[in-house]
């Protein structure tokens, strides 16, 4: 399967909490993104990067949630102190940046519950 | 915040008909996307019409566009079951990489 892929797919966690999670991208996509998505509503964005470089962060993206690509393949994001508020799915994207058309191709997401 | 709003947000219809969905957005784009979401899955990308395009086809897909009005359309003709799912419009504002998705339109095809 070559699309983007997310680990793990569920994850429940105990308020307080640290999670990580994972997204490996498209192979050649250069391109990689995060977002947010709480029932009923559409994702929000959370942030991006382009190879390594972290280029753009959402005001969502509060410090206890950290991002990072650090090969420029795989990215993980990290949620520290786990809060009720931080259950969503979370989705990851990837891209190619070859032209002014960037489709974004997601992966199946993390659904993330603290109890 | 939400920049699209889709119009209905829940639709239903029986099997062959036509769906169609509507989507406002506040801001100039580059490119206007739409995709699909069943229910607990990922997003799955179904086209993309740049902001210099009317009107572009794909299947049994039909989406226009009218900057003028901040507004585009997609057409679903011939409806299947399996089209049952949530659809949601995407826009990339001009020097923006990230999406902004509306709340999206609840589809349901009865057989």
């Amino acid at each position: 399967d070559t699309g983007v892929s997310q680990n793990p797919r569920h994850k429940i966690t105990k308020r307080g909490q640290n999670v990580t999670f994972r997204c490996d991208p498209i192979s050649e996509h250069n391109r990689l993104y995060w977002y947010r998505q709480t029932l009923g509503q559409g994702p929000e964005f959370l942030t991006y990067f382009q190879n390594e470089a972290q280029l753009e962060k959402s005001r969502l993206l509060s410090d206890r949630f950290s991002a990072e690509r650090p090969k420029g393949s795989f990215s993980t994001l990290e949620i520290q102190r786990t809060e009720q508020g931080d259950s969503a799915m979370y989705l990851c994207a990837s891209s190619l940046m070859a032209s002014n058309t960037d489709t974004q191709y997601f992966g199946p997401g993390t659904r993330l519950t603290v109890l | 915040s939400q920049q699209g709003e889709e119009d209905p947000q829940a639709l239903s219809i029986q099997e062959g008909e036509n769906a169609t969905m509507n989507c406002s957005y506040k801001t100039s784009i580059n490119n206007l996307q739409w995709y699909r979401q069943n229910s607990g899955r990922g997003l799955v990308h179904l086209i993309l019409i740049r902001s210099n395009e009317r009107e572009k086809h794909s299947g049994r897909l039909r989406v226009t566009l009218d900057t003028s009005k901040k507004s585009s359309s997609l057409l679903i003709t011939a409806s299947r079951a399996a089209d049952t799912a949530s659809y949601f419009c995407a826009t990339d504002g001009r020097g923006a990489q990230k999406l902004v998705f509306g709340q999206g339109t609840r589809l349901t095809i009865n057989p």
